[in-house]
């Protein structure tokens, strides 16, 4: 157990709809980053907050956002969504501002019908 | 070209044996290097990181990076059958606001 919490486990929706997945990091950490893991694309980094504040983005589509919360735990929501957004959606949490040693949540499975 | 290069396997190998795992990439600004064990449908687990050129060993693992080669290993001794797993090589770029870039992953299968 990494200590990072993610809700919710599995989510199924439809095509067009918005969802909200959460991330509680661990104890401590100031940074928290999101990751999408799908079949053929493998795991791509999309944003990062450090302690309230947007870090880093990486590929993160416009009809993505997240935001960290002042008690540290973060959302990413997803937009407008299609078909092609289902994947596994991680959460990871560091001390540092930089993710050299982060640890991962569990994921939450994202299936868009 | 992708600027990680990571050989996805399947990689299989007896139990007890050397297992080589190996990332390339083209970017000279990458100064830390990761690598990051996944078992099915769970998170990826930090297994070690290094900065710049060099080895670290951590029980059976043994990270090595040579960045005149642009080329890093992950070495496990004494494989085991719980071995088996997707092995993800990592980098971070640390200029300005970073760049952090995945391999796609090598699969292992330790065979009992």
């Amino acid at each position: 157990d990494s200590g990072v919490t993610q809700t919710p486990k599995h989510l199924i929706t439809a095509t067009g709809q918005r969802v909200t997945l959460r991330c509680s990091p661990r104890s401590g950490d100031l940074s928290v980053y999101w990751y999408q893991q799908s079949l053929d694309q493998g795991l791509q980094f999309l944003i990062q907050y450090y302690n309230g504040e947007e870090r880093a983005k990486g590929n993160i589509l416009e009809r993505f956002s997240a935001q960290q919360f002042p008690d540290l735990h973060s959302e990413l929501n997803l937009s407008s969504l299609e078909l092609g957004d289902s994947a596994l959606y991680f959460c990871a949490s560091s001390v540092e501002g930089i993710p050299r040693e982060q640890y991962f949540g569990p994921g939450t499975r994202l299936t868009v019908t | 070209q992708k600027e990680v290069e990571q050989d996805p396997g399947p990689l299989s190998v007896p139990e007890g044996a050397i297992v080589s795992l190996n990332c390339t990439y083209s970017n000279s600004a990458f100064q830390y290097f990761m690598w990051y064990r996944q078992y099915s449908r769970k998170g990826p687990e930090l297994l070690m990181y290094t900065y710049s050129s060099g080895n670290k060993e951590d029980g059976r693992f043994t990270a090595q990076v040579d960045k005149s080669s642009k080329y890093i290993s992950l070495f496990i001794r004494d494989s085991q059958p719980s071995d088996s797993a997707t092995y993800l090589c990592a980098m971070i770029a640390p200029s300005g606001t970073y760049k952090y870039i995945f391999g796609t992953g090598t699969r292992l299968k330790v065979l009992a």
